[in-house]
């Protein structure tokens, strides 16, 4: 089955600067992959998603690009405010399967 | 994006007791409903896939007569945990799916159980 590794597990930045999260994945057929912030005490929240037959994909501050050849994909956030701190997670997903998660990053901004 | 309601958020039940957790998506028709724990400080850990209308898929390692799941209709699914025990409190979360294949997941707000 698919396997998703996260890097790195925690990750502190300053207010204003950029956070970069990286994933791979192990299954050549996975076609969809979504990042979710998690927040403390509630579920994950989709924040942006990639499809396979795209590179690169940007929603304001936040973007991801995707390596196919390489079967990694990461998120980009931008301008970070103490707001973007949470716990986010990659996944990955194949046909009709549930997603697979990666093992999460925290992210603290500090402001 | 579409919404999901998971309910109830915290619960504390007693040892030997059963617990039901419902998960529904208001404004679309979930195909596909997931169920998910999660343990402190780690990531989501499918239990099981269900479909409306037909018998949900348990993951590797779970007890389907621990973990009951109903996909009446194809706004609501639900998990009863039976007999609950201490160890199985934890984050339980349900996940949403219009279609089928590769489609946005849209999570609900989670459940603590709490069994005492």
């Amino acid at each position: 089955g698919e396997n998703v590794e996260q890097h790195p597990s925690t990750l502190s930045v300053q207010e204003g600067d950029s956070a970069v999260i990286k994933c791979t994945y192990s299954d050549s057929a996975s076609n969809y992959f979504p990042w979710y912030k998690q927040e403390l005490g509630k579920g994950p929240q989709l924040i942006i998603d990639i499809r396979s037959n795209v590179g690169e994909k940007k929603d304001q501050r936040i973007a991801v690009t995707l390596n196919k050849t390489a079967k990694h994909f990461s998120l980009h956030i931008t301008e970070t405010q103490p707001e973007d701190s949470a716990v986010y997670f990659c996944a990955a997903i194949t046909g009709r399967r549930a997603l697979t998660f990666g093992s999460g990053t925290r992210l603290q901004v500090q402001p | 994006g579409a919404v999901v309601s998971q309910h109830p958020s915290r619960v504390i039940c007693k040892s030997g007791t059963s617990v039901k957790i419902e998960c529904r998506s208001l404004d679309f028709q979930a195909t596909t409903m997931f169920w998910y724990r999660q343990f402190p400080k780690q990531s989501l850990m499918l239990m099981a896939t269900s479909n409306e209308g037909s018998k949900a898929t348990y993951e590797q390692g779970v007890e389907k007569d621990k973990f009951l799941i109903n996909h009446a209709s194809l706004t609501l699914s639900t998990l009863t945990v039976t007999s609950a025990h201490p160890e199985d409190s934890s984050f339980y979360i349900c996940s949403a799916s219009q279609y089928i294949m590769n489609t946005e997941a849209f999570f609900g707000q989670g459940t603590r159980l709490t069994v005492v």
